[in-house]
């Protein structure tokens, strides 16, 4: 079976340091990858995805992903963090292998909180 | 942009009532899911649909039904609320077989007293 972690429930940083949200998984054969983020009082909005070909992986709002197959991790990561980057972040994962949309495990989720 | 609506963003219901949470997308997508969103338990799948009158049962679908009659629309049914279902419920669409869930509702907060 397949699974996500996300091992942190509570990410704090400063604003203009740089962040990293934690996500590793566990999935038969190649994974595909995504990040999520949700903002307060909204739905989720899709920021990035890893497929294959490059470990790093540029998304919406200058947010970047590090593909690690060694050590099964996919983390998320800025350079410089901003106080609207306060959100709700989760992580999935599905086998590359898999023709099925249903097949989406995602993590429990990392709450970001970047002080002004 | 595509936009995907959900029709309540807040619901209060009794135990034992039937519920309905509609979901509208505006794109022609195939996939439209319904997700059910915990705290601590991340987002769990209950149903998906890839086409009109196609479903297929997600990880929690014991308690639920849906409806896919149109394209552009998935309802999501309690057809006895109870208690346990109480919960923050997220529509999602998406293009192509396959293809995992990229555009999200706004969600509805069902509390069921």
């Amino acid at each position: 079976a397949q699974s996500v972690a996300q091992p942190e429930d509570q990410v704090n940083v400063a604003e203009g340091n740089p962040l990293t949200v934690k996500c590793t998984y566990s999935v038969s054969g190649n994974p595909y990858l995504f990040w999520y983020v949700q903002y307060p009082n909204r739905g989720l909005q899709f920021l990035l995805k890893y497929i294959t070909g490059d470990n790093l992986v540029k998304g919406s709002y200058g947010f970047e992903a590090e593909f690690n197959k060694s050590q099964t991790s996919f983390h998320l990561k800025k350079p410089s963090a901003l106080v609207s980057d306060s959100a709700l972040y989760f992580c999935a994962v599905r086998a590359f292998s898999s023709g099925s949309a249903r097949q989406l495990t995602f993590g429990s989720g990392t709450q970001l909180t970047v002080l002004p | 942009d595509v936009k995907v609506t959900q029709s309540s963003r807040y619901l209060v219901k009794r135990t034992g009532e039937k519920v309905f949470l509609e979901c509208v997308q505006d794109m022609d997508h195939e996939n439209m899911f319904w997700y059910r969103q915990d705290p601590g338990l991340g987002l769990r799948l209950i149903y998906f649909s890839y086409d009109v009158k196609m479903k297929e049962k997600g990880d929690i679908p014991e308690g639920y039904s849906v409806s896919r009659e149109k394209k552009e629309r998935f309802s999501l049914i309690l057809e006895s609320a109870s208690t346990n279902q109480t919960s923050m419920y997220l529509c999602a669409s998406s293009q192509g077989q396959g293809a995992p869930p990229l555009h999200f509702g706004n969600g509805t907060r069902l509390t069921v007293t």
